[in-house]
Formats: structure tokens, C-alpha cells, sequence
């Protein structure tokens, strides 16, 4: 059976960090591309970053760029976005996704981040 | 960036009613369209793929079209178990981007 977890969502306080990670199994990881995917309270979804599968290839969306980096770990089929320099307006669930060409065929539950004072 | 708009932004409709939901692309994305699903408190589930190509396991009363920049997704008979918020997002060039979704209830 696919799964997707995510984990390390919580409270932060602007300016903070955090790293989310994505514990894959079911599925052979290493051979898909991976994605974030956000979702702000009540809003809609916002594509975040993609990675490629050997992790050479990286993308974020240009109000990320230069505060959060995609990474993966293959050996422990694990996906990552560290989030540096929070902001309020980066309070959102996120989403991690299985990548094909088409589009995102497997989705995790999601985490939610919550940035606030 | 390609803007996708979606419309309408909510919908009502009886059971087995028909509902066409189209997304419109500021500038052609070929074929490269997919539908998801999102019921509430829930992650999306795709639907649909490159524009038209039904994900396996979901209904046949779900369907796609279109290419370039119009694109519809149509429920041919719409059920309780419908009700969601759908979203396309546009595959062909990053960023990747969402409509901002349509609202789907029952009457």
C-alpha cells in the first residue's frame, strides 16, 4: 500500500525554522519525482517545490525561493523542506506528493505549520 | 507565471444532476491538465490526468476536456458523495498552478 507521512508541523514564531519530512513506503521512492504542495486555512493549494529522483533537480515557487530548500533522502525514502525565515503568510497544511509527469497521483495527509507571535 | 481561473467558484446541484466546472489558462498548457478532488479535511485526490485521461478507480461519471488554454470537468450525474471542492492544476510549466477551486454541494 502507498504512504505518504508527513511530519514536523507546529507553532513558530516568525523569523523561526522549521523541517518537515515525508516518510515514503509502498512504492519505489527513488524512481519518482517528489513535491510540495501548501494550503492555507479556508484558501487553495499552492504547488511549493518538486525535486527530481536523484535529488539533482530542485524547483520552489519564487515567494519560497532562498527561505525553503527540497531535499530527499533515498536510503530512507524520506522527502524534507527545511523552512527558514517564517513568515505569517507561510501558515498553511503541507502537503507532500507523488510526482509523475501528469500531475500528483498519491498525496500524504499533510502537516500543518502555523506561524504566529 | 500561468494564471489558472476557475468558474463557477460554487456550485449547487440535485443528485443526478449534470456539472460542468471549467478552468481557464492565461496562456496554452497543451494537454497538460489535471482535476483533483478535496472533500473536507481531507488531501486532494487526483481524478483526472492530461486533460482527459481518467485516474484508475474513479467513477466513469467523472470526465475531462479540452486543450490549450479551456478545459471543463464534467460529473455526469452528480452524487452525494460528490460534495467537495475540486481544483485544476496546469502541468505543462512550472510553477505549477492551481485554480482556485469550485465548491460543489447538494441541494
Amino acid at each position: 500500500e502507498v504512504q505518504l507521512v508527513e511530519s514536523g508541523g507546529g507553532l513558530v514564531q516568525p523569523g523561526g525554522s522549521l523541517r518537515l519530512s515525508c516518510a515514503a513506503s509502498g512504492f519505489s521512492f527513488s524512481t519518482y519525482w517528489m513535491t510540495w504542495v501548501r494550503q492555507a486555512p479556508g484558501k487553495g493549494l499552492e504547488w511549493v517545490a518538486n525535486i527530481n529522483q536523484d535529488g539533482s533537480q530542485k524547483s520552489h515557487v519564487d515567494s519560497v525561493r532562498g527561505r525553503f530548500t527540497i531535499s530527499r533522502d533515498n536510503a530512507k525514502n524520506s522527502l524534507y523542506l527545511q523552512m527558514n525565515s517564517l513568515r505569517v503568510e507561510d501558515t498553511a497544511v503541507y502537503y507532500c506528493a507523488r510526482t509523475i509527469t501528469d500531475g500528483y497521483n498519491f498525496w500524504g495527509q499533510g502537516t500543518l505549520v502555523t506561524v504566529s507571535s | 507565471d500561468i494564471q489558472m481561473t476557475q468558474s463557477p467558484s460554487s456550485v449547487s446541484a440535485s443528485v443526478g444532476d449534470r456539472v460542468t466546472i471549467t478552468c481557464r489558462a492565461s496562456q496554452g498548457v497543451s494537454n497538460g491538465l489535471a482535476w483533483y478532488q478535496q472533500k473536507p479535511g481531507k488531501a486532494p485526490k487526483v481524478l483526472i490526468f492530461a486533460a482527459s485521461s481518467l485516474q484508475s478507480g474513479v467513477p466513469s461519471r467523472f470526465s475531462g476536456s479540452g486543450s490549450g488554454t479551456d478545459f471543463t470537468l464534467t460529473i455526469s450525474s452528480v452524487q452525494p458523495e460528490d460534495v467537495a471542492t475540486y481544483f485544476c492544476q496546469q502541468v505543462n510549466s512550472g510553477p505549477f498552478t492551481f485554480g482556485q477551486g469550485t465548491k460543489l454541494e447538494i441541494k
